[in-house]
C-alpha cells in the first residue's frame, strides 16, 4: 500500500504570502492520480486539484498543482484570509484510496 | 445541483452498530459510486470504502473488513454504511462522497459518538 507523507505539518504564513505544500508518495503514483483538498473547521473537504495539476471547477487560479512520480506540490500564489485551512493530498486510481496526514496553513 | 444529504448524528455504546445514510440528488445515482471517509476528532481523513451505484459492488479498506457493510437502494438513491462492534476510537465524523477516484461532492458529515 502506498503511503503519502505531507510536509510540513504546519505552515505559518501571512496573507499575501505564497505557500508551497509537499506530498510525497512511498511508490510511484500511476498516471499522476493525485488530488488535493482544502478543509476548514466544521466543513466537509473541498476538492481543489485532481490528476496532480487540474483545477476543479470554481477553484481560483492562485491554487496550482504540480509534480509527478513520487513528489507532488500544491502552491498557493498569494494567500487570501479564506485560504487558512488544512490541506490534504489523496492518491486514487487503484483498489485503495489513501490520504496524506494533512498540512495546516495558519 | 448535486447534493449528498447524510443522516443525523448518532450516539452508540461500545459493541453496538450504527447505520449512516447518504441520500443523493441532482445526478443519476447509478452512474457513480459512493465513497465513505472517516475523520476522528482533530485527525485526518481515512478511506473506509466504496460502493458502486451501478451494481452494488463494494471495496472496503482492510482496516474495516469484517466490521463494515455498505449497501445502496437505487429506488431512493441512497447509500448506507453500517459499522458494527463499535469502539470508542470509532468516534468520528463519517462523510460520504460521490465517486471512487477524486471527490468533488461531499455530504455534510455524520458525527458518530461511541461512549458508555
Amino acid at each position: 500500500e502506498i503511503v503519502l507523507t505531507q510536509s510540513p505539518g504546519t505552515l505559518p504564513l501571512s496573507p499575501g504570502e505564497g505557500a508551497t505544500l509537499s506530498c510525497r508518495a512511498s511508490q510511484t503514483v500511476t498516471k499522476n492520480y493525485l488530488a488535493w483538498y482544502q478543509q476548514k473547521p466544521g466543513q466537509s473537504p473541498r476538492l481543489l486539484i485532481f490528476d496532480a495539476s487540474k483545477r476543479a471547477a470554481g477553484v481560483p487560479d492562485r491554487f496550482g498543482g504540480s509534480g509527478s512520480g513520487t513528489d507532488f506540490i500544491l502552491t498557493i500564489s498569494r494567500l487570501e484570509p479564506e485560504d487558512f485551512a488544512v490541506y490534504y493530498c489523496q492518491l486514487y486510481g487503484g483498489s485503495v484510496t489513501t490520504f496524506g496526514q494533512g498540512t495546516k496553513v495558519e | 445541483q448535486v447534493q449528498l444529504q447524510q443522516s443525523g448524528g448518532e450516539v452508540k455504546k461500545p459493541g453496538a452498530s450504527v447505520k449512516v445514510s447518504c441520500k443523493a440528488s441532482g445526478y443519476t445515482f447509478m452512474n457513480y459510486g459512493i465513497t465513505w471517509v472517516r475523520q476522528a476528532p482533530g485527525q485526518g481523513l481515512e478511506w473506509v470504502g466504496w460502493i458502486s451505484g451501478y451494481n452494488g459492488n463494494t471495496n472496503y479498506a482492510q482496516k474495516f473488513q469484517g466490521r463494515v457493510t455498505m449497501t445502496r437502494d437505487i429506488s431512493t438513491s441512497t447509500a448506507y454504511m453500517e459499522l458494527r462492534s463499535l469502539r470508542s476510537d470509532d468516534t468520528a465524523v463519517f462523510y460520504c462522497a460521490r465517486g471512487s477516484d477524486f471527490f468533488g461532492f461531499w455530504g455534510q458529515g455524520t458525527m458518530v459518538t461511541v461512549s458508555s
